[in-house]
């Protein structure tokens, strides 16, 4: 099975510090997206990249880039946390027609 | 418009009772897939089935089966017999290929299943 780790549980910032958020792919998939979950709002994509050093804007790019270095790990950045931004961050793979998810980052900004 | 609709925001039942988890998506493609996922409190998403387009066979896993009806753009969940455990919030999900030849998955806002006991 695919395993998508991402860096942290939970994690405690302040307002206007940088956040990097890290996720890495045991296998050789191309595609790896970044979602946040918000509650009543379901799961929201952010930035998808199908390639290393490609990346594609999501629905909600705002205040957030990413950074896609190596195939298998793709980071999200939050380059100056706000409090807007408190949320479960989900990290994903996708083959042409499976996908797989990591366990998700809380990330709380105070 | 959402293009993954679930009507159903919070449902309540008690053990044992039947319930059906309602999807509704919109598409142009003729290729895409259909996925349904288990989110229970700890947050991982737990994958639980995926349909592709061309196949409108129901599948039944256990007490968990999935009707896919390509008329109606529908793709729903029916859990028989519920049982506590099922306590969680459900989340369909569509795959449609990107500009770039991805498939990047579109979620709905999810059921909250609660099984009372």
């Amino acid at each position: 099975d695919v395993k998508v780790t991402q860096s942290s549980r939970y994690l405690v910032k302040r307002t206007g510090e940088k956040v990097f958020l890290e996720c890495v792919q045991d296998m050789d998939h191309e595609n790896m997206f970044w979602y946040r979950q918000d509650p009543g709002l379901g799961l929201r994509l952010i930035y998808f990249s199908y390639d290393v050093k490609m990346k594609e804007k999501g629905d909600i790019p705002e205040g957030y880039s990413v950074s896609r270095e190596k195939k298998e790990r793709f980071s999200l950045i939050l380059e100056s946390a706000s409090t807007n931004q408190t949320s479960m961050y989900l990290c994903g793979v996708s083959g042409w027609n499976e996908q797989f998810f990591g366990p998700g980052t809380r990330l709380t900004v105070l | 418009a959402q293009k993954v609709t679930q009507a159903q925001t919070e449902i309540s039942v008690v053990e044992k009772e039947d319930v059906t988890l309602d999807c509704v998506y919109e598409t142009r493609d003729t290729t895409y897939y259909l996925f349904w996922y288990k989110q229970p409190p700890s947050g991982e998403l737990v994958f639980l089935i995926r349909r592709n387009s061309f196949d409108e066979q129901n599948e039944i896993s256990g007490r968990y089966s999935w009707n896919f009806q390509k008329s109606t753009s529908s793709f729903n969940f029916t859990i028989t017999a519920s049982q506590v455990v099922d306590s969680a919030v459900y989340f369909c999900a569509l795959s449609e290929s990107t500009s770039g030849g991805s498939y990047i998955p579109t979620f709905g806002r999810g059921t909250s299943l609660i099984v009372h006991p």
